[in-house]
């Protein structure tokens, strides 16, 4: 069975704070990973997509992959109240059959004013 | 901008009825996908469709059934309406093999 791995918290960070969410992953061969944000009783909203070991920024959100030790990792610099929700974690397997992501439970992040 | 809509935000059915639930993407996407999510249990993959009229169980395929005679909708049909398939559905649609899934707002059925 291959497994994604979140803490389901809540991690609460004060304003202005880097709030750091991390997921572990079953399958090495993993190929595509990505960040959602889901407010409460709305859907999931792509964030983040990496592809390849190292680093990747876009504003205020960085995205950290290391395959070798099978985990992705979203940093998010200068934390706002608004950015109060759950943070799921999706890997795509690699190879034939299943074509959809498998989803963590989620992260809830809670940034206190 | 992706849009999926989804046709209903809200639905209340009764016991035993057959539920019809719609999905259209605007993006020509390939792929698409109903999940259902619960408290404490996330996101579930119900079934997925990679082309017109294919699909494929995802894991929890049992009580449904699904639909796509055209490329941009996915339908997905609960054939016998029961009190614990009372949930958030949520559709999504994908491009390629590797890319990400785009999701529209989201259906909460409550069936009585």
């Amino acid at each position: 069975q291959k497994e994604v791995e979140q803490n389901s918290g809540p991690l609460s960070v004060p304003e202005g704070a880097i709030a750091s969410l991390n997921c572990t992953y079953s399958d090495r061969g993993s190929q595509s990973f990505f960040w959602y944000r889901q407010y409460s009783g709305k859907s999931p909203e792509l964030i983040m997509s990496i592809y390849s070991n190292g680093d990747k920024e876009d504003g205020r959100f960085t995205a950290q992959l290391n395959k070798a030790s099978q985990y992705v990792s979203l940093l998010i610099r200068d934390s706002q109240p608004s950015d109060s929700a759950t943070y799921l974690c999706a890997v795509k397997w690699k190879g034939p059959g299943r074509r959809a992501l498998t989803f963590g439970s989620g992260t809830r992040l809670q940034v206190q004013p | 901008d992706v849009k999926v809509t989804q046709s209903s935000r809200y639905l209340v059915k009764r016991t035993g009825e057959k539920v019809f639930l719609e999905c259209v993407q605007d993006m020509d996407h390939e792929n698409m996908f109903w999940y259902r999510q619960d408290p404490g249990l996330g996101l579930r993959l119900i079934y997925f469709s990679y082309d017109v009229k294919m699909k494929e169980k995802g894991d929890i395929p049992e009580g449904y059934s699904v639909s796509r005679e055209k490329k941009e909708r996915f339908s997905l049909i609960l054939e016998s309406a029961s009190t614990n398939q009372t949930s958030m559905y949520l559709c999504a649609s994908s491009g390629g093999v590797n890319q990400p899934q785009h999701f529209g707002d989201g259906t909460r059925l409550s069936i009585l």
